[in-house]
């Protein structure tokens, strides 16, 4: 079945830094959604991705989508202490329309 | 517009009990998900329900798991003769169509002693 696969596992990093999490599936995707999962907490929608080579922003958050549609990156410019958490992607299309396949998340934690 | 519910929050059963999840989705969305999630990990896909109707339980265990939404009421994840490891933390999302966001519950976070 359908696989995302997405890196790295962990990030630890300074407040300030930057911080990125790449999404990879072996095939092409139907459309991408990002979540956000605070420790403790459940997932909350960030943003979805339809078009090939389709960049977006929310304030400090910069998502990609590849343009073969096979792969996706979150960037997080000068990370905050409020960034901390699990940055979910998941493939919204698949074979079941609806059904969301989830990468296994990054987490990250930012040192103030 | 109240979000989504789930009840419990928490729930403890011994092995070998029954365990029933409720979930009311977002007031004007007609389309639930469960998912499953083990401890740092992914959330699992386990099934797809619109009012009366599952759509899509390609990720429910065969045996001891069912779940239903019936036309009036919450939508309900049961976990018959519960083993260890079904503890996790199983999440409900809603939305009002079949595509894009889901909004999801805070969870029920079940252990089996």
């Amino acid at each position: 079945g359908q696989q995302v696969m997405q890196i790295p596992q962990y990030q630890h990093v300074q407040e300030g830094e930057d911080f990125t999490t790449y999404c990879n599936s072996s095939t092409t995707l139907s459309n991408i959604q990002w979540y956000k999962q605070r420790p403790g907490g459940h997932p909350v929608f960030l943003i979805q991705l339809v078009k090939s080579g389709e960049v977006k922003k929310q304030k400090r958050l910069t998502f990609q989508f590849g343009e073969a549609k096979k792969n996706s990156s979150l960037h997080i410019t000068a990370t905050q202490t409020t960034d901390v958490g699990t940055y979910f992607c998941a493939d919204a299309g698949g074979t079941s329309y609806g059904k969301l396949t989830f990468g296994q998340g990054t987490i990250l934690t930012v040192h103030p | 517009n109240a979000g989504v519910m789930q009840n419990p929050r928490h729930l403890v059963r011994r092995r070998g009990q029954e365990a029933r999840l409720r979930c009311s989705p977002m007031k004007g969305h007609s389309h639930v998900y469960w998912y499953r999630q083990l401890p740092e990990e992914g959330l699992k896909f386990m099934v797809y329900l619109q009012k009366e109707n599952i759509i899509d339980e390609s990720g429910m265990p065969k045996e001891r798991f069912s779940a239903e939404f019936p036309k009036e009421g919450p939508s309900i994840l049961r976990i018959q003769q519960v083993v260890r490891g079904d503890s996790a933390a199983y999440f409900c999302a809603s939305s009002p169509t079949g595509s894009g966001e889901q909004y999801f519950g805070p969870g029920t976070r079940l252990t089996v002693t």
